[in-house]
């Protein structure tokens, strides 16, 4: 099993580009999260999708879009990339959208984006 | 909504023992986990606190207390490799999708 895989690893983008983030997983996961982390700072919650088909907005979800596509896979789209949208993003899946006794998310490695 | 307060840095020795504490203010939440993350990685889970008490796990336990609005990580036999940053986080009950994560405490271990 890879886990929670992410595309591109790296990303450098002008100012009013936009792009697409990719993570997949292979866990058989209801729920993805995308979230991003600045540096001396916690994760943020950008947008999570509960279960296939459905999406939600988060902590901070301005100047993002997502797309669950399928059961595997949870896209973060920048429409159009500004210097404060520069960040590490990371996606995570979890096994159930509620739950009362266990959690744990699972993380890709990261995505570390530069908008200059 | 929640706020989640760490210390930002911690400096133990090596075989030592140390605790990070984790203060929130929540209406309410599922249970209070941890992650580590070392530097230029991704977070991994290490704890769930459903109920309150303590949790072990090898030489790691979390512990929480709702009532004192409380929670700690702690970390016996310090390795040099624990040195990371640790998270608590928290699913509300209002929204268990939203989780909140603290901002952190750097854990440097030193010889």
């Amino acid at each position: 099993n890879a886990g929670v895989t992410q595309t591109p690893k790296f990303q450098v983008l002008k100012t009013g580009q936009s792009m697409t983030l990719q993570c997949a997983q292979d866990m058989n996961h209801n729920s993805m999260y995308w979230y991003r982390q600045d540096p001396g700072m916690g994760l943020r919650l950008i947008y999570y999708s509960a279960s296939e088909g459905t999406t939600d907005k988060g902590e901070v979800p301005n100047g993002y879009n997502v797309s669950r596509l399928n059961k595997r896979e949870f896209s973060l789209r920048l429409e159009s990339a500004a210097p404060s949208q520069t960040s590490v993003y990371f996606c995570a899946s979890s096994a159930r959208a509620l739950l009362a006794y266990t959690d744990t998310q699972y993380f890709g490695p990261g995505t570390r984006l530069t908008v200059l | 909504g929640q706020s989640l307060e760490q210390p930002s840095e911690v400096t133990a020795v090596e075989g030592a023992i140390v605790q990070i504490n984790c203060t929130y203010q929540t209406s309410g939440f599922y249970g209070l986990s941890w992650y580590q993350q070392h530097d230029g990685g991704a977070p991994t889970f290490l704890s769930y606190n459903g109920l309150d008490g303590l949790e072990e796990t090898g030489r790691f336990s979390s512990f929480l207390s709702r009532s004192d609005s409380y929670g700690y990580l702690l970390l016996q036999e310090l390795q040099m490799k624990d040195s990371a940053s640790y998270f608590c986080a928290v699913r509300p009950s209002g929204g268990y999708q939203k989780v909140t994560f603290g901002t952190g405490t750097k854990l440097q271990v030193i010889p």
